[in-house]
């Protein structure tokens, strides 16, 4: 069936150190997606996208990679920082007539100072 | 920038009442959502909209209902609340085939 999950709940990274978030998707004809930020009490934030026809798309400190073969999604974060602390949901959106957006459950980034 | 907007922040409502959750995007956007969201379980949808007067059962629909009479609008209700639909309640709204813009959320809690 349709899903997006993330590999790990709680990711614990040295600040300055890079991060890399994993997701996994399961639909092969998904061919857009999204990482979102939440911080705590607010809501999702648009980090970066990638539609299925790339493989790699680079924002300001933040990279997101697609590896269709093995229907995986990354979020690499260079120099992590304080700020970086939230949790990052992957997203799949059907491009079909109902336009659903897939979320996986989220990952928790902390920052060890 | 994109604004989706949340009328309230917190809500604390009685079991059986009914609730109005109303959220306003001001870039017409063409669709519209309604998520909850909990601990362990993520984003879940609720209910969706394409266009005015249009909506869509999202995964999570019973004890729900929504209305979209203006293409900026698009309002949950919640038609006798229950203490197990106390959760953190997201809109969102996009156009076409781009990203999901969210609101703030709106925390409710039924006592």
């Amino acid at each position: 069936g349709e899903s997006v999950g993330l590999h790990l709940p709680t990711l614990s990274v040295q600040e300055g150190d890079n991060s890399i978030i994993n997701c996994a998707y399961s639909n092969s004809a998904s061919d857009y997606f999204i990482w979102y930020k939440q911080e705590s009490g607010k809501g999702p934030q648009f980090i970066i996208d990638i539609r299925s026809n790339m493989d790699k798309r680079q924002g300001q400190r933040v990279t997101v990679l697609l590896n269709k073969t093995v229907k995986h999604l990354s979020l690499q974060i260079a120099a992590t920082q304080p700020g970086d602390s939230a949790v990052y949901f992957c997203a799949e959106i059907l491009m079909n007539r109902d336009d659903k957006i897939i979320f996986g459950k989220g990952t928790r980034l902390h920052i060890l100072p | 920038d994109v604004k989706v907007t949340q009328s309230s922040r917190y809500l604390v409502k009685r079991t059986g009442e009914k609730v109005f959750l109303e959220c306003v995007q001001d870039m017409d956007h063409e669709n519209m959502f309604w998520y909850r969201q909990d601990p362990g379980l993520g984003l879940r949808l609720i209910y969706f909209s394409y266009d005015v007067k249009m909506k869509e059962k999202g995964d999570i629909p019973e004890g729900y209902s929504v209305s979209r009479e203006k293409k900026e609008r698009f309002s949950l209700i919640l038609e006798s609340a229950s203490t197990n639909q106390t959760s953190m309640y997201l809109c969102a709204s996009r156009l076409g085939d781009t990203e999901a813009f969210f609101g703030q959320g709106t925390r409710l809690t039924v006592v």
